[in-house]
């Protein structure tokens, strides 16, 4: 089975700490992308991944950033949190396709981020 | 501006057959739509993909009409454990998830 695995479950920061989220995949995917998702809103795309180093951005890529230096892991980085970053983040891998809607995502089960 | 729109929630009963309808602009002809399902305190799980007419797996089916402004989930014979939220997804030039229809299954 492809395991998505997220760093921590829930995460409280205050407001100006720089936030690290930490996603890893264990099927060799290509792609990996950074979801979050609030009340009423579903999920919106924050970045996406479709290798090693490279990076696109997605609806809503402002206060955020992301590293991806090993296939497998894709981290996003709150440079400095805001209480309108306190929301539920999704990370997801897919196989390679030439189009990032196309194939599979495979969720992992979220990281639950409170910025006071 | 892609926009994708849902129905906030729908109910059903045990058997029932449910439809869950997405609204979406701008779709291109050749892009897919796909629909995950949300359970509580888990990340979505993938349960359908198709770009035309009607696609089917074991689980459900997809219907698409031919001005692909909109799909249909269609789940057969659900039951208590098809309670959840279903996401549609599409694709303009970013990937937009609509905002979820929350289904409750009841007895």
């Amino acid at each position: 089975d492809v395991k998505v695995t997220q760093s921590s479950r829930y995460l409280v920061k205050r407001t100006g700490e720089k936030v690290f989220l930490e996603c890893v995949q264990d099927m060799d995917h290509e792609n990996m992308f950074w979801y979050r998702q609030d009340p009423g809103l579903g999920l919106r795309l924050i970045y996406f991944s479709y290798d090693v180093k490279m990076k696109e951005k997605g609806d809503i890529p402002e206060g955020y950033s992301v590293s991806r230096e090993k296939k497998e892991r894709f981290s996003l980085i709150l440079e400095s949190a805001s209480t309108n970053q306190t929301s539920m983040y999704l990370c997801a891998s897919s196989p390679f396709t030439r189009s990032p809607e196309l194939g599979e995502q495979f969720f992992g089960p979220g990281t639950r981020l409170t910025v006071l | 501006l892609a926009k994708t729109t849902q129905p906030i929630s729908m109910d059903s009963y045990e058997g029932q057959e449910v439809n869950i309808t997405c609204s979406h602009n701008n779709i291109a002809t050749n892009d897919y739509i796909t629909w995950y399902q949300q359970f509580p305190s888990q990340g979505p799980r993938f349960i359908i993909q198709g770009y035309k007419t009607k696609v089917t797996n074991e689980v459900a089916s997809l219907f698409i009409p031919a001005d692909r402004k909109s799909s249909t989930l269609s789940l057969p014979r659900v039951s208590l454990s098809d309670t959840a939220v279903y996401y549609c997804l599409g694709y303009t030039d970013k990937l937009i998830f609509g905002t979820g229809t929350r289904l409750q299954v009841f007895p």
